[in-house]
Parts: structure tokens; C-alpha cells; sequence
């Protein structure tokens, strides 16, 4: 398969943990890398590899993979998280980039 | 500190061309690859492709083959994204990113996104 696949649409209640999910049978393979993207704004790298935050991103945001599944997670969420987030690694032949459909988080 | 600084937002007619710029400071521009992402109104992230900013040659995505042209300009860091007989579909926000400095950091740092609008 050449997709990744996440839900369009999650909550979470301000301060509480939740988790962005992100399937596809590349990442079986490869790494998912997580971008944020805000209204207006360009996608920003918030988490990377099997443990890498880019240096200015909080250390609430953490990645995890299990099989065909990766996931972010934001461990206690804060109202500036509200944003759009996207996966992404490379398709099963690792000769293209593949992005998920994107997960609208809103934090309540 | 690294920066990517795009053209100006674009309005065309179908059918014309159009060409935006990714300029590039911070870093070496040659040292890491230069990706081209759409995203057109209210959808998701697309990736387009890539060039090798240090050879030239690009890779191309399935459904950016033809119309889509990747170059560079190596004396002033700055690589383009040219796209030929514009349709209406065409219209997104275009955005480069460049290679981060693994491969399990496909793109570290972005452009602001180039509005393109094709309308009649």
C-alpha cells in the first residue's frame, strides 16, 4: 500500500493526554515524522524518528510505532496544540514521500 | 539561521505558466535537497517531488510528471518550481521545504507557501 491513513478529527480537554494515529504499511519500514500545521501557517517538524524533537518543540509531544501504526502523543495538552497535524515517511519502495491525510486536533 | 523565503502570491488564467522561488540562507545550499509540497484549499499536504541541489537532477512524484518542472539557480541559493498549461486544480498553496540532515528527517525547514489561484 502507498497510503497513510489518519483520523480526520480528534478532541482532547485542555491539559489532558491524547494520541494522533497515523496506519500505513510503510511505516513498517520507515519512520513516521509528524508535522503541525496552524491556520495560514507552513507545517512545522514536532517530532521525528524513533525519539527526536526538534530543539524549541515541548517535550510534551512523543512518538511512538507498533507494526503498521505510528503515533504522537501530547501529554497534557495546551490550547496553542489546536492545530492540524500530518504524518509522513517514505512509500514501501522508499523512493517517494507519502503524507497522511492530516488529524484536525481540537483541544476543548 | 536558516530561512526559505518564497515569491509573492500568483494569479493566472488557465492554460498560462507560472514560476516561484524558494530562496534559501542559513546554510549550505548544496549539502541537502530542496522538496516541493501542495496543498490545495482546505485539503492535505502533497509531496511533489524533489531535486538534488547538488546535481540538479529531480524526482518527480506520480501526478506531477509533465507540467511540473523542478531548477535551481546555485549562485544565488535558490530553487524554483515552474508549472505549464495551468488548470483550475492547480490552484494551492505551494511550499518547498528543504532535506533535513538524516534521512529520518525528510523536512526540516519550510518556505512561508507561494498562493497560486488559477481562475479565468
Amino acid at each position: 500500500s502507498s497510503e497513510l491513513t489518519q483520523d480526520p478529527a480528534v478532541s482532547v480537554a485542555l491539559g489532558q493526554t491524547v494520541r494522533i494515529t497515523c496506519q500505513g504499511d510503510s511505516l513498517r519500514s520507515y519512520y513516521a515524522t509528524w508535522y503541525q500545521q496552524k491556520p495560514g501557517q507552513p507545517p512545522v517538524l514536532v517530532f521525528y524518528g524513533k525519539n527526536g524533537r526538534p530543539s524549541g518543540i515541548p517535550d510534551r509531544f512523543s512518538g511512538s510505532s507498533s507494526g503498521n501504526t505510528a503515533s504522537l502523543t501530547i501529554t497534557g495538552a495546551q490550547a496553542e496544540d489546536q492545530a492540524d497535524y500530518y504524518c509522513n515517511s517514505r512509500d514501501s519502495s522508499g523512493d517517494h514521500q507519502l503524507f497522511g491525510g492530516g488529524t484536525k486536533l481540537t483541544v476543548l | 539561521q536558516v530561512q526559505l523565503v518564497q515569491s509573492g502570491s500568483e494569479l493566472r488564467k488557465p492554460g498560462a505558466s507560472v514560476k516561484v522561488s524558494c530562496k534559501t540562507s542559513g546554510y549550505s545550499f548544496t549539502s541537502y535537497a530542496m522538496n516541493w509540497v501542495r496543498q490545495a484549499p482546505g485539503q492535505g499536504l502533497e509531496w511533489m517531488g524533489w531535486i538534488n541541489t547538488n546535481t540538479g537532477n529531480p524526482t518527480y512524484a506520480p501526478g506531477f510528471t509533465g507540467r511540473f518542472v523542478f531548477s535551481l539557480d546555485t549562485s544565488v541559493s535558490t530553487a524554483y518550481l515552474q508549472i505549464s498549461s495551468l488548470k483550475v486544480e492547480d490552484t494551492a498553496v505551494y511550499y518547498c521545504a528543504k532535506d533535513g540532515p538524516s534521512v529520518v528527517i525528510p523536512f526540516d525547514f519550510w518556505g512561508q507557501g507561494t498562493p497560486v489561484t488559477v481562475s479565468s
